[in-house]
């Protein structure tokens, strides 16, 4: 356990609304990364960042908006969500202390938009 | 695109057996790499990393690298019903860059 957790753990939203999900750590690691899983595409880079206020897009960043204000706290939007975007959300962090890139992931979000 | 590719499967073993999950990575300059477990439902879990050519045994698991041909294994001795699940092969590339992860191969292991 990496002292990851995510809210919510499940949220069902209508096309059109904004969404948020939030990522929260509690052992001051730098990296932090979300991703989205769904069937036949594996796990797929969305955004990541590096440090408070410093991020940059994954493979999949359209329709996505990040903010880190916090070394603890990674915030998702989809700032008008679709149906394209119901998945499960996962974020993650690297922890870099041990000289490697291993990274862990929280226990996801499940994202039904309707 | 610096890709990691697995056999989707599945990939189906006898208790008892030896489980062998294949990953090939295209990017030569790769530094580390990561074997992760992910049950049905669940998040994806670290179980296995590997730095240099060669074997490196945790348990019942092996992780077998070999640069030159850009290939990492994951072996799985006496399997279990219990090590049925996906399993996620990640690489570090050159740069500064996240990892990239493999679509993951599911294996089953029958009683």
């Amino acid at each position: 356990d990496a002292g990851i957790t995510q809210s919510p753990r499940h949220k069902v939203t209508e096309t059109g609304t904004p969404v948020t999900l939030r990522c929260h750590q509690t052992e001051n690691h730098r990296y932090m990364y979300w991703y989205r899983q769904d069937p036949g595409h594996g796990l797929r880079l969305i955004h990541y960042s590096y440090g408070v206020k410093d991020t940059d897009k994954g493979e999949v960043s359209d329709g996505y908006s990040v903010s880190r204000s916090k070394t603890e706290d990674f915030l998702l939007t989809l700032e008008s969500a679709t149906s394209s975007q119901t998945s499960v959300y996962f974020c993650a962090i690297s922890d870099t202390r041990q000289g490697g890139k291993a990274q862990y992931f929280g226990p996801g979000t499940r994202l039904t938009v309707t | 695109q610096k890709e990691v590719e697995q056999n989707s499967g599945p990939l189906s073993v006898p208790e008892g057996a030896i489980a062998s999950l294949n990953c090939t990575y295209s990017d030569r300059g790769s530094q580390s790499f990561f074997w992760y477990r992910q049950y049905s439902g669940k998040s994806p879990e670290l179980i296995m990393f590997i730095y240099s050519n060669g074997d490196k045994e945790d348990g019942r698991f092996t992780a077998q690298l070999n640069k030159a041909s850009q290939y990492v294994s994951l072996l799985i001795r006496d399997s279990q019903p219990s090590d049925s699940a996906t399993y996620l092969c990640a690489v570090e590339n050159s740069g500064n860059t996240p990892l990239v992860f493999g679509k993951g191969t599911r294996l089953s292991v029958i009683a």
